[in-house]
């Protein structure tokens, strides 16, 4: 089946130790997205790709980073976590103007 | 500021009766309005969407409503099921496309037997 997979479901990192969550595709989407959602908060979107074409939000904090070597990867690396970056990070893909997001499953991140 | 609102955290509602989640917008230039599902744990899935250019859409037990004067959609559930329990979130677009969403909060909604 052609999904959007994440890896790994759950991570905890120490404060401050660098962390790389990960994402993958098999529905060949043009368009990647992370998502940060926070306990009874919307998703909030934190950069997306359109192809290799990087595309960050303007209140994106800096310590957020991401890469996408291919068109079915992506990856979101936090540099130095805080503890205020403990959430839920959704990753989905979306075709170029057929609409519609496919999202994974998330991981869940913990930061002690 | 947000965009997109859903004011009740949360509903409950017997089985077999219908529900009824709220969404307002205020940006005009949304134009793809979608709901989203979510279970505890997995990623949103999608449930259904509707273009500005109509006022209805529907997909068995699932109907979602636009009026766009008033800025406002609703996504209607009946008969209601257990299994319907979940957090839903409404999202809006402003490319027709579905693309670049904007989330409000999510409604938990209770299904109970």
């Amino acid at each position: 089946d052609a999904m959007v997979i994440q890896n790994p479901r759950y991570q905890v990192t120490q404060f401050g130790k660098p962390v790389t969550l990960s994402c993958s595709q098999t529905l060949n989407h043009n368009v990647m997205y992370w998502y940060q959602q926070k306990s009874s908060q919307a998703p909030k979107l934190l950069f997306h790709y359109y192809d290799k074409d990087f595309n960050n939000e303007a209140d994106t904090p800096d310590n957020f980073q991401s890469r996408r070597p291919n068109t079915s990867f992506c990856f979101l690396d936090i540099r130095s976590p805080g503890l205020g970056d403990a959430a839920m990070y959704l990753c989905a893909t979306s075709p170029t103007g057929l609409g519609g997001y496919t999202f994974g499953s998330g991981t869940r991140l913990t930061v002690v | 500021d947000q965009q997109v609102k859903q004011n009740s955290p949360s509903l409950s509602v017997q089985e077999g009766r219908i529900s009824i989640l709220n969404c307002d917008y205020t940006n005009s230039m949304f134009d793809y309005f979608l709901w989203y599902k979510k279970y505890p744990a997995e990623g949103p899935t999608f449930l259904i969407s509707i273009s500005s250019i109509k006022d209805k859409n529907e997909d068995g037990r699932f109907t979602v409503f636009l009026n766009k004067s008033a800025k406002h959609l609703s996504l209607h559930i009946v008969p209601s099921q257990p299994g319907d329990s979940a957090v839903y979130f409404c999202a809006a677009s402003g490319d027709n496309a579905g693309n670049m969403l904007t989330f409000g909060g999510g409604t938990r909604l209770m299904v109970k037997p």
